[in-house]
């Protein structure tokens, strides 16, 4: 059982278009990240969300945590060829003493030119 | 700053053979992490530290062992390699447990034949 459902697991786009990437559980979590993999390379954090309803903008991105705290979703406006790669969510969950972080299985994403 | 390094890049194993994945980070972080990252299934922790001395398990540590003598490494260790341990292996370390920021390194390429 996958504990937090990322979709699409793939988008192919033409440049110019948008999209929009979805993180869903039906658990909440104290706050979500994202991270953006680059060939070759581990993944880097691109933002955390942590209150319910925040809108966080970087770029042409935009993130935003549902308002409670199950769900989050990546918007990217005229996307580029340079944004071509894996996004991976992570939602952080309080388990007692324990925190831990539960990854969605990440969505690929090719921009053509 | 280096931040996470890990050691090697690329390795071909035979079935059978044992050997060791290091990592190490320079940022004084207390929590580290193993995670193997296969196509299409996210990443899954292997192993995880709270700081020297202390390891626990994650949710897929059968077939790997783990040890943490100094905060800075963190080495993870295949024993009897089989071809499902064919992945990339990702160590990443963070400042606080489940909840921070975590750094990856740029992950190692293994492949058992």
């Amino acid at each position: 059982t996958q504990l937090l459902e990322q979709s699409p697991q793939f988008l192919s786009i033409q440049e110019g278009e948008n999209l929009t990437v979805y993180c869903n559980s039906s658990s909440v979590f104290s706050s979500l990240q994202w991270y953006r993999q680059e060939p070759g390379e581990g993944p880097v954090l691109l933002v955390t969300v942590v209150t319910g309803g925040e809108v966080k903008k970087l770029k042409r991105l935009t993130f935003q945590f549902g308002d409670a705290r199950k769900d989050s979703s990546l918007h990217i406006t005229a996307a580029q060829p340079g944004d071509t790669g894996p996004y991976l969510c992570a939602g952080a969950r309080n388990a007692g003493n324990n925190r831990k972080l539960i990854w969605g299985l990440g969505t690929s994403l090719a921009v053509n030119p | 700053n280096a931040g996470v390094t890990q050691t090697p890049k690329f390795r071909i194993l035979k079935i059978g053979q044992s050997m060791t994945l290091q990592c190490t980070q320079d940022m004084n972080h207390n929590y580290m992490y193993w995670y193997r990252q296969d196509p299409g299934m996210g990443l899954k922790l292997i192993y995880y530290s709270v700081g020297a001395g202390i390891t626990d398990k994650g949710e897929v540590p059968n077939g790997y062992n783990v040890s943490r003598s100094t905060t800075e490494d963190f080495p993870l260790r295949l024993e009897l390699a089989a071809p499902s341990q064919t992945s990339v292996y990702f160590c990443a370390s963070s400042y606080l447990l489940g909840t921070g920021e975590l750094f990856f390194g740029e992950g190692s390429r293994l492949t058992v034949l």
